[in-house]
């Protein structure tokens, strides 16, 4: 079974500064996909970014952007220029090619941002 | 355009009781999965419909069921509720099974005394 561990319990950053979250994943597929989503308070789970496994470029949309190393099965998400509107939840999850809708998720990150 | 909408939006049930949970997809969207999130966990798969049939389950029990109507609306029902059903139940909706990206509703948050 696949598995997905986010080692960083919390994390804080500096309004406007850079912070990395971490994620491993175990998995004896080839083709698959990486989801990275957000969630506030509200509860509302939001999908920050999306990568394929076949594509070897980063995926990156606006401050947001990956670090993927498929053979070390490792999956980080950097925010640049931190916003207060960042802290929330942040959950890395994994789907195979071959598993339909189904989502693993890690157990999450804690993201505060400090003014 | 109507995203992913779940109620209610909290529910309090005493244990042994049953509960039934309701999602409507977003517009244009066939397939419906549930996930249970415990307080401080990630959230966990419990099943997927698509043309009115549960097309994939996670590791739930039969306590746990669900069913998709023809307008794409799904329930999820929990029979004989324990304490460790407490939790954030979320609805997420797709279209079709496999590559398309999965859009969350707002979750019903289940307490169950």
């Amino acid at each position: 079974a696949q598995t997905v561990t986010q080692s960083q319990p919390e994390m804080s950053v500096q309004e406007a500064e850079t912070v990395t979250l971490s994620c491993t994943y175990d998995t004896s597929e080839s083709d698959y996909y990486l989801f990275w989503y957000k969630q506030p308070p509200s509860r509302q789970m939001i999908l920050v970014i999306r990568q394929e496994a076949y594509k070897q470029q980063n995926a990156t949309e606006n401050r947001f952007s990956v670090n993927f190393q498929k053979a070390a099965k490792s999956f980080s998400l950097k925010i640049s220029d931190s916003q207060l509107g960042d802290a929330a939840m942040y959950f890395c999850a994994y789907r195979g090619n071959n598993a339909g809708n189904m989502l693993t998720f890690g157990g999450g990150t804690r993201l505060m941002v400090k003014p | 355009d109507a995203g992913v909408t779940q109620s209610p939006t909290h529910l309090i049930k005493t244990r042994g009781q049953q509960v039934t949970l309701r999602c409507s997809p977003k517009s244009g969207h066939d397939t419906v999965s549930w996930y249970q999130q415990a307080l401080g966990q990630g959230p966990q798969f419990i099943f997927q419909y698509y043309e009115e049939e549960e097309r994939q389950r996670g590791n739930f029990p039969d306590r746990f069921s669900g069913h998709q109507f023809p307008n794409y609306s799904s329930e999820l029902n929990v029979n004989a509720l324990l304490l460790g059903d407490s939790a954030l139940y979320l609805c997420a909706s797709s279209f079709r099974t496999g590559v398309e990206t999965q859009y969350f509703g707002p979750g019903t948050r289940l307490l169950v005394l």
